[in-house]
């Protein structure tokens, strides 16, 4: 069973570009998570998804910040305009419907860098 | 909301030795999950443990358990027989029940060396 899978694991944009980081579930998750880390951080809850809903998305920044997770495909977290700000590295989490003890699997992230 | 706290930037153990890693947290629910996650340099993060708050028995997988103190808030990581793949930073991390939003809320980690 392969794991969350997360890409691209390396992503380099300049500012003003946009970038688009993708996320494909463990096999039998409906539930996708992405989380920020920031250089010597813990990490930040972004967005919580299921199957073509947004179910909690109250650490997103409220502009530039995008996330879907369409029926068919994978989830996708897309930010606009980037800045240097933005650099950090995004981990996707997948979780089945019925999670024991809400257990949450971690990709390997996807590291992006502004310059 | 909850808040999850490491006071432990950074912490040593000499190899095969014990080291007990800190957590405290604060939380108004009555049931919750707490979790340590591992993320050795390759910077994957690694489910090391996790526990059920309604359990007063203390979660144990192989050389890793814990100290879960309910009243106190805490929550301890004890790793036994030290070895070198252990060294990584160390995060606790606590989530509410099943049924409402699932976020985890991690503290700020401790990077754990171990010495040879």
């Amino acid at each position: 069973n392969a794991g969350v899978m997360q890409n691209p694991r390396h992503l380099v944009r300049r500012r003003g570009q946009e970038a688009r980081l993708r996320c494909s579930p463990m096999k039998g998750h409906s539930h996708v998570y992405w989380y920020r880390q920031l250089p010597e951080e813990g990490l930040k809850f972004m967005v919580y998804l299921q199957k073509e809903n947004i179910i909690d998305e109250s650490g997103m920044p409220k502009e530039r910040f995008s996330a879907e997770f369409p029926k068919e495909g994978p989830s996708i977290l897309r930010i606009q305009q980037v800045v240097r700000g933005d650099s950090a590295a995004y981990f996707c989490a997948s979780s089945p419907r019925q999670a024991p003890g809400n257990t949450i699997y971690f990709g390997e992230g996807s590291w992006l860098t502004v310059v | 909301a909850q808040t999850v706290t490491q006071s432990q930037p950074e912490m040593s153990v000499q190899e095969a030795e014990t080291v007990t890693l800190s957590c405290t947290y604060d939380t108004s629910e009555s049931d919750y999950y707490l979790f340590w996650y591992k993320q050795p340099p390759s910077r994957q993060m690694i489910l090391v443990i996790r526990q059920e708050a309604y359990k007063q028995q203390n979660a144990t997988e192989n050389r890793f358990s814990v100290n879960f103190q309910k009243a106190a808030k805490s929550f301890s990581l004890k790793i036994s027989d030290s070895q070198l793949g252990d060294a990584a930073m160390y995060f606790c991390a606590s989530i509410r029940t099943p049924g409402s939003a699932r976020q985890l809320t991690f503290g700020s980690g401790t990077q754990l060396t171990v010495l040879p």
